[in-house]
């Protein structure tokens, strides 16, 4: 099966550093990947969609400078916390799926990764 | 706006019993449902999707669009099932998926 893996799966930092989550689809190609964040015993709420080689598509209230998304080839995406805070604090999940077509593809989930900044 | 309501945060039965976990969409256009499932320390997996009609480990989900519904159902349900149960949205551009608050299913032996 369609496998997605993340790195690292739990962080601590700093206030103010920058942490970087990479998202990898094993053995397959994703043209779109999704990346959530999850508080928890919550939902996961959508904080945006790339492309591979666009731009990321930002939800409404996600801060696009804050949340640095880069999708550079169709196995990899990485999403980028800037000057992280405490509040950034959360579980972070990504999914991929081939998309592309006019129904909504099977997303596959990758396992997560847990920052806490101190 | 699209929404997913799943009414119940809590789902507490005992073994052998059926089980529903309610989910309500809201969607102006053609709706494609799915229930993903969230066992202990794994990651989400899809569990069914309302295309494919199929039956997986013994769930089924029919889409109801008088309704808006896509409750799941178990005839019996088994203790491997408790889990943390989504209803998710699809149908939108570039295949994002909006995910209702979630379920906690508990199975009581």
């Amino acid at each position: 099966g369609a496998v997605v893996s993340q790195h690292p799966s739990r962080v601590i930092c700093k206030s103010g550093t920058s942490v970087k989550i990479e998202c990898r689809s094993l053995d397959f190609q994703a043209t779109t990947m999704f990346w959530y964040r999850q508080f928890p015993k919550q939902s996961l709420m959508l904080m945006a969609t790339s492309n591979e080689g666009s731009k990321a598509t930002y939800e409404q209230g996600v801060e696009k400078d804050k949340f640095l998304i880069n999708h550079a080839s169709l196995t990899l995406s990485t999403l980028t916390v800037t000057s992280a805070h405490p509040e950034d604090s959360s579980f972070y999940i990504c999914s991929a799926g081939t998309g592309g077509g006019p129904s909504t593809d099977t997303q596959y989930f990758g396992p997560g990764t847990r920052l806490t900044v101190l | 706006a699209q929404r997913v309501t799943q009414p119940e945060k809590l789902l507490s039965v005992f073994k052998g019993a059926p089980v529903e976990l309610k989910c309500n969409y809201s969607y102006s256009g053609s709706p494609e449902l799915f229930w993903y499932v969230q066992y202990s320390r794994q990651r989400l997996q899809l569990l069914l999707r309302h295309i494919s009609r199929e039956s997986i480990k013994g769930f089924t989900a029919d889409l109801n669009k008088g309704e808006t519904s896509f409750h799941l159902k178990k005839p019996f349900a088994q203790e491997e099932d408790s889990a943390m149960y989504y209803c998710a949205l699809g149908g939108t551009s570039y295949g994002k998926l909006t995910f209702g608050q979630g379920t906690i299913l508990t199975v009581h032996p």
